[in-house]
């Protein structure tokens, strides 16, 4: 399917435990990202990416791993999950382009609900 | 730092009738991007409407627009003729510090659309 998917939609899974949340996108953008949606925060920047074994730090990074080592994929690990972290998380893409001006819509994935328990 | 604020949590309006959403924003960026996105109850972002703030027209798509205020670093959305596919999250967000795509979004208000 073309656009921009994520895996799984649904988990939930224990305190301590590892969890890695998939995301994969079709268009070839360079830029992708992370963000997390928590109640009255709107959502928020945990990791981004440029392109292929570029990345950054968002604004809540503390807790988290990402990794790219190809374009399309952009996985995002917790390496000992905390309860803190039951969240929404989205993954997001977006090509820059300059023709004058800027462009760059950015598209987001379908989310996934992580219950840490 | 970039900023992005809704003061209102949540607003209900009638069907038919026009809503709008407030948004405020700090930058110490000339030029920046501002948009407003729609998350309805299928949790999908979808961007309803954008704004480049060298621009000076304000933006409009179908029953969308915005009032782009630069000075007061105001960017409200309007609604008119309001449908019931309308009720959703309504997150303004804004691409503020001008270093390549990164988004800073306000908390977002929830609007109901009342038949």
């Amino acid at each position: 399917d073309a656009g921009i998917t994520q895996s799984p939609r649904y988990k939930i899974t224990e305190t301590g435990r590892q969890v890695t949340l998939m995301c994969h996108q079709t268009w070839s953008h360079s830029y992708m990202f992370w963000y997390r949606q928590d109640l009255g925060h709107g959502l928020r920047l945990i990791y981004y990416s440029a392109a292929a074994d570029i990345t950054d730090k968002g604004e809540v990074p503390d807790g988290y791993v990402v990794s790219r080592s190809k374009t399309e994929n952009f996985p995002l690990t917790l390496e000992s999950a905390t309860r803190s972290q039951t969240s929404v998380y989205f993954c997001a893409s977006s090509e820059l382009m300059t023709s004058g001006a800027f462009y760059n819509e950015q598209f987001f994935g379908p989310g996934t609900r992580l219950t840490v328990l | 730092a970039q900023t992005v604020t809704q003061s209102q949590p949540e607003m209900s309006v009638q069907e038919a009738e026009t809503v709008t959403l407030s948004c405020t924003y700090d930058t110490s960026e000339n030029n920046y991007y501002l948009f407003w996105y729609k998350q309805p109850p299928s949790r999908q972002m979808i961007l309803v409407i954008r704004q480049e703030a060298y621009k000076q027209q304000n933006a409009t798509e179908n029953r969308f627009s915005v009032n782009f205020q630069k000075a007061a670093k105001s960017f409200s959305l309007k609604i008119s003729d309001s449908q019931l596919g309308d009720t959703a999250m309504y997150f303004c967000a804004g691409d503020l510090n001008n270093a390549g795509n990164m988004l800073t979004f306000g908390g977002g208000t929830r609007l109901m659309v009342k038949p």
